[in-house]
């Protein structure tokens, strides 16, 4: 089954609201991260958060490890946050290497 | 900043024929990493690799195999491509497993 659900599939903005972006996943992870996806396709990672509350700039993450969920939430929205988000934890087995979202596509309109 | 360069940016290759994507690090990681992603599928883990000259199978290896003859290069061998390998391939790579990936810029294959 799947490993990763993100949560909304999308979601449209108007240009200064908050964005709440949803992750669950199915088995143990000791490693989760954050990434962007730009219109382009380029993916730079956003951050790194196992558990507990991770600020960056307009986003922090909040990881709930015994729940197995993750959120990313994204303060006052810009049009240059438009894109997609995955999230992607850890495999936990061997030599990690990360299971990803389908992510969450993000529309900020002006 | 780690820097990690794919070539080429895109291609259309024919059925049957031989592909070959190119991936190379500038930051002296160990781990690199080849995925495909596809509408609907995300990211899926073809072949990774944690040193040189050795390479390991992801979820997807079939269809694709992978060489690493140094620590900077890590190419995706498409043998006898097929319709169903046409998507998008990003190469990334990593200081040590399950640390922060740094991806390349991806190549748009088409098969045709």
């Amino acid at each position: 089954g799947q490993q990763v659900q993100q949560s909304p599939s999308s979601l449209v903005l108007q240009e200064g609201e908050n964005a709440e972006l949803q992750c669950n996943f199915s088995s143990t992870a000791t490693q989760l991260q954050w990434f962007y996806q730009s219109p382009g396709g380029s993916l730079v990672s956003l951050l790194s958060n196992p558990s507990g509350t991770k600020h960056t700039g307009r986003l922090t993450s909040t990881t709930v490890t015994k729940e197995r969920r993750s959120s990313l939430h994204i303060s006052s929205s810009q049009t240059t946050d438009s894109g997609t988000y995955l999230c992607a934890i850890d495999r936990n087995t061997g030599y990690q290497n990360f299971y990803f979202g389908k992510g969450t596509s993000l529309t900020v309109i002006p | 900043e780690a820097a990690v360069t794919q070539s080429p940016r895109s291609k259309v290759a024919v059925t049957g024929g031989k592909v070959t994507l190119s991936c190379h690090q500038t930051n002296n990681h160990d781990y690199m990493y080849w995925y495909r992603q596809d509408t609907g599928h995300g990211l899926r883990l073809i072949h990774y690799s944690y040193v040189a000259d050795s390479t390991e199978k992801g979820d997807i290896p079939d269809g694709y195999k992978a060489s690493r003859p140094s620590q900077e290069n890590f190419s995706l061998i498409l043998e006898l491509a097929s319709l169903s390998q046409t998507a998008v391939y990003f190469c990334a790579s990593s200081v040590h497993s399950a640390e922060t990936l740094y991806f390349g810029s991806g190549t748009r294959l088409t098969v045709l």
